[in-house]
């Protein structure tokens, strides 16, 4: 069992290309979640989804989307890089949203945008 | 909106105590957890508290007070590998973790 996947393991963008960071969950979890993670400001949520076909918007959500059309894919879209997105992704599962049911977090995307 | 709040490092000797304190202020409480991220790796979970008390976990223990909005994890028995990141979070209403930035503990032969 993998748990969470997590692709590419990093990645140098040019300002205004697209990307598409992958994370798949191989736990038949209903939630799953994208952070970014920055020095000195710890992991900030970027958008989530309590169960497949649903999303919402977390702290930070400008210039990302996602989507998620199956339980266990969860995609990231940057639709134009900007240098500011420079970071560290973590995409994140549970169980679901409430109760004890703990988030588990993937690998992690080191992406750096020039 | 959430504002946690956790010393930035601390140091310790191998084989003492460290105590890391969390203080929160939120606009909805629905549990506070605890993560351990290792230098490269992605955050794994330690515990978790939505009453107040003490939990213990082995070498780790968290405790919670909702009154005050605290929180701490006890590390005891360091050993070198407990250097790390602990993260503090707490979950709103919505069911949506805030996290501190971080506290850098090493661990010091």
């Amino acid at each position: 069992i993998a748990g969470i996947t997590q692709a590419p393991t990093s990645q140098i963008l040019a300002a205004g290309r697209r990307m598409t960071l992958r994370c798949t969950q191989d736990m038949r979890h209903n939630a799953m979640y994208w952070y970014r993670q920055d020095l000195g400001l710890g992991l900030r949520l970027i958008h989530y989804s309590n169960t497949a076909g649903t999303t919402g918007k977390g702290e930070v959500p400008d210039g990302y989307s996602v989507s998620r059309a199956n339980t266990d894919d969860f995609p990231l879209t940057l639709a134009s890089a900007v240098p500011s997105q420079t970071s560290v992704y973590f995409c994140a599962s549970s169980d679901s949203a409430g109760g004890s049911d703990t988030q588990y977090f993937g690998p992690g995307t080191r992406l750096t945008v020039l | 909106g959430q504002n946690i709040d956790q010393p930035t490092e601390m140091t310790a000797t191998e084989g003492a105590i460290v105590q890391i304190n969390c203080t929160y202020q939120t606009s909805g409480f629905n549990g506070l957890f605890w993560y351990q991220q290792h230098a490269g790796e992605a955050p794994t979970f330690l515990s978790y508290n939505v009453l107040d008390g003490l939990e213990e976990k082995g070498r780790f223990s968290s405790f919670l007070s909702r009154s005050k909005g605290y929180s701490y994890l006890l590390l005891k028995e360091l050993q070198m590998k407990d250097s790390a990141s602990y993260l503090c979070a707490v979950r709103d209403n919505d069911y949506k973790l805030s996290f501190g930035a971080g506290t850098t503990v090493t661990v010091r032969a």
